[in-house]
């Protein structure tokens, strides 16, 4: 599996996108980049997910670079709600089916 | 519809004591998956059912830790003789198949303390 890295921590201001990148130089061909995030006490939910294309869903938009080797999660209006960890995860979705959580980065949004 | 439950919502236990952790998963989710959340770490893969087997137990820390699925549904984490270290939220999601385990369903957890 291809390690993310992540900034530790990232504020951002209410109503404002907010960008958060990953580094993923190491994945490979057949490995997916996901997006969780995981909300103050509960458990972590999926946000979106690709390969090599760009992807947007309701929640979020997720931009892959040409080279895979970095993407970027776009929420377009953050709100207070959106304060979160969020966890970028390269997998294979093939033959694996756990994922592997890094220490992700923690967003504070602010009014 | 219902999400991934899962009972109890908080459990304290003795040091040495059994405890059974239960999860409920979405209806009709083939796959089901365990993970545990030590505080302020990142989650930790136990195991995962497709169907009622585990094809893969590898992610259980010790055999104090067993899981079993019976009829496709209901997931039951076992922990025995608990020790301190045990102490955790235990987190279980679920997902449509293991194809799909890119989006899984996961439920609110159980913290596990252990006194």
């Amino acid at each position: 599996d291809a390690k993310t890295t992540q900034p530790t921590s990232m504020d951002c201001a209410e109503g404002r996108a907010a960008n958060l990148p990953c580094n993923h130089s190491t994945i490979s061909g057949n490995e997916y980049v996901y997006w969780y995030r995981q909300i103050h006490s509960q458990g972590p939910q999926y946000i979106i997910h690709g390969l090599k294309n760009n992807e947007t869903n309701e929640m979020a938009s997720l931009i892959i670079t040409e080279d895979r080797k970095s993407s970027t999660l776009i929420l377009p209006h953050a709100t207070l709600r959106d304060t979160a960890v969020y966890y970028c995860i390269a997998e294979g979705n093939d033959n694996d089916y756990k994922l592997s959580f890094g220490a992700g980065t923690t967003v504070t949004v602010r009014a | 519809g219902a999400g991934v439950s899962q009972s109890p919502s908080n459990k304290v236990t003795e040091k040495g004591k059994d405890v059974e952790l239960r999860c409920d998963p979405i209806s009709g989710h083939t796959a089901l998956y365990w993970y545990r959340q030590s505080l302020g770490q990142g989650l930790e893969f136990l195991i995962y059912f497709q169907g009622n087997s585990a094809p893969d137990k590898s992610g259980l820390p010790s055999d104090r830790f067993s899981a079993e699925r019976t009829g496709g549904s209901v997931s039951t984490l076992t922990i025995q003789r608990t020790q301190q270290e045990d102490s955790a939220v235990y987190l279980c999601a679920s997902s449509f198949s293991w194809t799909l385990s890119y989006e899984q369903y996961f439920g609110p957890g159980t913290r596990l303390t252990v006194t």
